[in-house]
């Protein structure tokens, strides 16, 4: 079933402006929450992770922020450049599996220049 | 690095035909998986291989069989295509076949089933 939630499913934002994109997930025990971005023509490839143990984590541009409580967690890219724009995912460990990642539904995310 | 790759990039096939898609990676990696990308759902696991030797269902594995040939190499076959199989198939790959742990993607194969 439907364990992660993921809005919006597109996003324009002019170039310099910030971009926040949010997943909503169900298992209260998931304890890493990926994302991904995939250029056209790409495969995804992971920019930034954070495990349950911390609320937020930073990485130049890209920052994600967690809330265990509300069982959220979102990706925030600040000062966006055309070169973000691309389809970038949210994941959690799929309920009651050791193995698998369940995916979001993609946000299509434009700069506009 | 090459990483993750797949072949071919792009097929058309019609209805009842069979191919396999081919993966492979040169990261010495032990965990091997299979999906496959429509629009506005995400990635779907089809099947993935924890480690050489095993083999497991995903999400939606009808239609489709896997051979993990050897530690590099995964293989996602389609009996008989059927249009509903129109997708884009990427393969994938971790260290150890654990969800934290970053997954490597191939740049996929562009399926279309006449």
């Amino acid at each position: 079933g439907e364990n992660v939630e993921q809005h919006p499913s597109t996003l324009s934002v002019q170039e310099g402006d910030s971009a926040v994109i949010k997943c909503t997930y169900s298992d209260s025990a998931s304890n890493y929450f990926p994302w991904y971005k995939q250029e056209l023509g790409k495969g995804p490839q992971l920019i930034i992770d954070i495990r349950s143990n911390v609320g937020e984590k930073k990485d130049q541009r890209i920052a994600v922020t967690l809330n265990k409580t509300a069982k959220h967690f979102s990706l925030h890219i600040t000062e966006t450049q055309p070169e973000d724009s691309a389809v970038y995912f949210c994941a959690a460990p799929l309920s009651g599996s050791a193995r698998q990642l369940t995916f979001g539904s993609g946000t299509q995310l434009t700069v506009l220049p | 690095n090459a990483g993750v790759t797949q072949t071919p990039k792009f097929q058309v096939l019609k209805t009842g035909q069979s191919m396999t898609l081919q993966c492979a990676q040169d990261m010495n990696h032990n965990s091997m998986y299979w999906y496959r990308q429509d629009p506005g759902m995400g990635l779907r696991l089809i099947y993935y291989s924890a480690s050489e030797g095993t083999t497991d269902k995903g999400e939606v594995p009808n239609g489709y069989n896997v051979s993990r040939l050897n530690k590099r190499e995964f293989s996602l076959r389609l009996e008989s295509a059927a249009p509903s199989q129109t997708s884009v198939y990427f393969c994938a790959s971790t260290l150890f076949g654990q969800p934290n742990q970053p997954q490597h993607f191939g740049d996929g194969t562009r399926l279309s089933i006449l």
